[in-house]
């Protein structure tokens, strides 16, 4: 079946623009995590939803940037205003429970990421 | 807080040898889980082996195996046989029991010379 999602691969925008970058996890996963991996860096984790509920929301870096979950199913993350710093790769991973990063069972699954530069 | 630190921003290998990448971590809590992912170009995440912290025995996943040292908070990946499909960044990664996200580390390079 279909793996996780994210739309565009790729996005260059211009500083202060708004961006909306989505994610469509595996259908049925209840559990959905977005990432940021700055260049040359570790993932950093900035918010995590279980359906459409945001329990974790601890890493958004700033008020700029914003998610939701809808119909327990695609994800929007939006950052406006964005500043050159927001440069990154930002991944989308999707599991089928909660906690399900531990398992082999129902592992983290990942998307191919967006790109994101900010000139 | 907890914190991931991999020492080695590159690594090398030839074909067919092992080779071993450092992860060590900080933390106070005695349950939580590590693990190893490798991310290839095509930037997507893959679970590589993972560590239950109540668990003394070391993982092990066909070619690759885990030293999981818990009083010195060290988890060493050990890759056997290298293959030139295993080049890729390799990060670790520490989840508390209970909690949802995932702390990596700046992950490691690994090239393989054929």
């Amino acid at each position: 079946g279909a793996g996780v999602s994210q739309s565009p691969s790729n996005k260059v925008t211009e500083k202060g623009k708004d961006v909306e970058l989505r994610c469509d996890p595996i259908s049925g996963h209840t559990a959905l995590y977005w990432y940021r991996q700055s260049l040359g860096q570790g993932l950093e984790f900035l918010i995590y939803f279980q359906g459409n509920s945001a329990p974790d929301k601890s890493g958004l870096p700033s008020d700029r940037f914003s998610a939701e979950r809808t119909g327990g199913s695609v994800s929007t993350l939006t950052i406006q205003r964005t500043q050159q710093e927001d440069s990154a790769v930002y991944l989308c991973a999707s599991s089928f429970r909660p906690g399900a990063a531990s398992s082999y069972n129902s592992p983290l699954h990942f998307g191919n990421g967006t790109r994101l530069t900010v000139t | 807080a907890q914190t991931v630190t991999q020492s080695q921003p590159e690594m090398s290998v030839q074909e067919a040898e092992t080779v071993t990448l450092s992860c060590t971590y900080d933390t106070s809590e005695s349950d939580y889980y590590l693990f190893w992912y490798k991310q290839p170009p095509s930037r997507q995440m893959i679970l590589v082996i993972r560590q239950e912290a109540y668990k003394q025995q070391n993982a092990t996943e066909n070619r690759f195996s885990v030293n999981f040292q818990k009083a010195a908070k060290s988890f060493s990946l050990k890759i056997s046989d290298s293959q030139l499909g295993d080049a890729a960044m390799y990060f670790c990664a520490y989840r508390s029991e209970g909690a949802q996200k995932l702390v990596f580390g700046q992950g490691t390079r690994l090239t393989i010379n054929p």
